[in-house]
């Protein structure tokens, strides 16, 4: 049963260019988190999203952050004209459904650096 | 506004020692606690949690306990082996939230001397 993948691991822009970070979800779990960290941080919460459905987009930035977890395929975090402090690790998590608590699960992260 | 709190950046134990990691939380809403594990460059890997309802939860050398009065949470590792050298979060969850988002906190640090 392979874990989260995440792709790519490491992502270099630059400023102003576009970043797209892909994440599958552990076969079977149907809910996607992503969370961000930067450098010295702990992990924050940016989107919680259901296939097709985002559920809560409480973390995410107003402005040029974007995520979708199509019917079929990988999750998407998008981020438009990057600026250099969204420089860090951004780690995708996937949970089952159908249970009060869940664990999530991690993937290894994308490390996204802006020149 | 920072939820969940862990004040010791860094902390370091002898082989063989019981390692006590710490966690305070501000928002009494929280009932479901986790702790996760960090290596360098991989995501964290969860440990062991506990639901409010609880005040100990036990795994092999792993024990939370939960201390809901006081808003704070321990990991407590025995023996501590190198191997458990990492970054350590907890992280905090409520069963109203739509979307089970968990609040981390800032990580701590252990090492593990041989």
């Amino acid at each position: 049963n392979a874990g989260v993948m995440q792709n790519p691991r490491h992502l270099v822009r630059r400023r102003g260019q576009e970043a797209r970070l892909r994440c599958s979800p552990m076969k079977g779990h149907s809910h996607v988190y992503w969370y961000r960290q930067l450098p010295e941080e702990g992990l924050k919460f940016m989107v919680y999203l259901q296939k097709e459905n985002i559920i809560d987009e409480s973390g995410m930035p107003k402005e040029r952050f974007s995520a979708e977890f199509p019917k079929e395929g990988p999750s998407i975090l998008r981020i438009q004209q990057v600026v250099r402090g969204d420089s860090a690790a951004y780690f995708c998590a996937s949970s089952p459904a159908g249970r009060v608590y869940n664990e999530q699960f991690f993937g290894p992260g994308t490390r996204l650096t802006v020149l | 506004d920072q939820q969940v709190k862990q004040n010791s950046p860094s902390l370091s134990v002898q082989e063989g020692r019981i390692s006590i990691l710490n966690c305070d939380y501000t928002n009494s809403m929280f009932d479901y606690f986790l702790w996760y594990k960090k290596y360098p460059a991989e995501g964290p890997t969860f440990l062991i949690s506990i639901s409010s309802i609880k005040d100990k939860n036990e795994d092999g050398r792993f024990t939370v306990f939960l201390n809901k009065s006081a808003k704070h949470l321990s990991l407590h590792i025995v023996p501590s082996q190198p191997g458990d050298s990492a970054v350590y979060f907890c992280a905090a969850s409520m069963r109203n939230n739509a979307g089970n988002m968990l609040t981390f906190g800032g990580g701590t640090r252990l090492m593990v001397k041989p």
